[in-house]
């Protein structure tokens, strides 16, 4: 089966700065891969996610890179806030028949004031 | 849009004893999940439910966990006789439709219960 593999475990940066979150994935037939927020006592939720027919997808400060050929693929959040303070999840599914989503164990970003 | 809803929040209870948690779904989603996530990890999926009829079980601890869908609506999830490793928040989520070829449909996360067994 998949095995989705995240890194850094924490990550720690400064309001303003940038963040980066790297995921691995061994499936090579796994095609969508979303990124799920998590809050502390709330349920994750997605907060952008990508195809394999692309290789970037942006949405404001949040960006999404995908290498099919390495296997991986990052989180991009640029000037950092407070807020964006939580437990970010990588995900790998196929989009086929009812093949399910493989989480990553998750990246705790604290960002300080 | 409401969301997905689960109850209870939290619940504590002593190893052996039994357990159940209920999931709504957002009005109209075919298919709902049921994922159990240990503290430091990402959710796992335990169980996915297209209308009422199961389509992978394959993660579930059958001998000690069930769930229904019943109507194809509300769920719920049980652990009869718990354990301690059993302790972990259980999620509970849903989506329009299953996924097909071509549209990975989106999943939507309840706020989850958090087991403690003692």
């Amino acid at each position: 089966g998949e095995n989705v593999e995240q890194h850094p475990s924490t990550l720690s940066v400064q309001e303003g700065d940038s963040a980066v979150i790297k995921c691995t994935y061994s499936d090579s037939a796994s095609n969508y891969f979303p990124w799920y927020k998590q809050e502390l006592g709330k349920g994750p939720q997605l907060i952008i996610d990508i195809r394999s027919n692309v290789g970037e997808k942006k949405d404001q400060r949040i960006a999404v890179t995908l290498n099919k050929t390495a296997k991986h693929f990052s989180l991009h959040i640029t000037e950092t806030q407070p807020e964006d303070s939580a437990v970010y999840f990588c995900a790998a599914s196929k989009n086929s028949g009812y093949s399910t989503l493989t989480f990553g164990k998750g990246t705790m970003l604290l960002v300080s004031p | 849009e409401a969301g997905v809803a689960q109850s209870p929040r939290y619940k504590i209870i002593e190893k052996r004893q039994s357990v159940a948690f209920w999931c709504n779904p957002i009005s109209g989603h075919a298919t709902l999940y049921w994922y159990q996530q240990i503290l430091g990890q990402g959710p796992k999926l335990l169980i996915q439910f297209q209308n009422n009829g199961v389509v992978d079980d394959s993660q579930l601890p059958k001998d000690r966990f069930s769930a229904e869908r019943l109507k194809g609506v509300d769920s719920t999830l049980k652990i009869q006789p718990a354990k301690l490793e059993d302790s972990a928040v259980y999620l509970c989520a849903s989506s329009l439709d299953p996924p097909r070829q071509g549209a990975q449909q989106v999943q939507f996360f309840g706020p989850g219960t958090r087991l403690t067994v003692l």
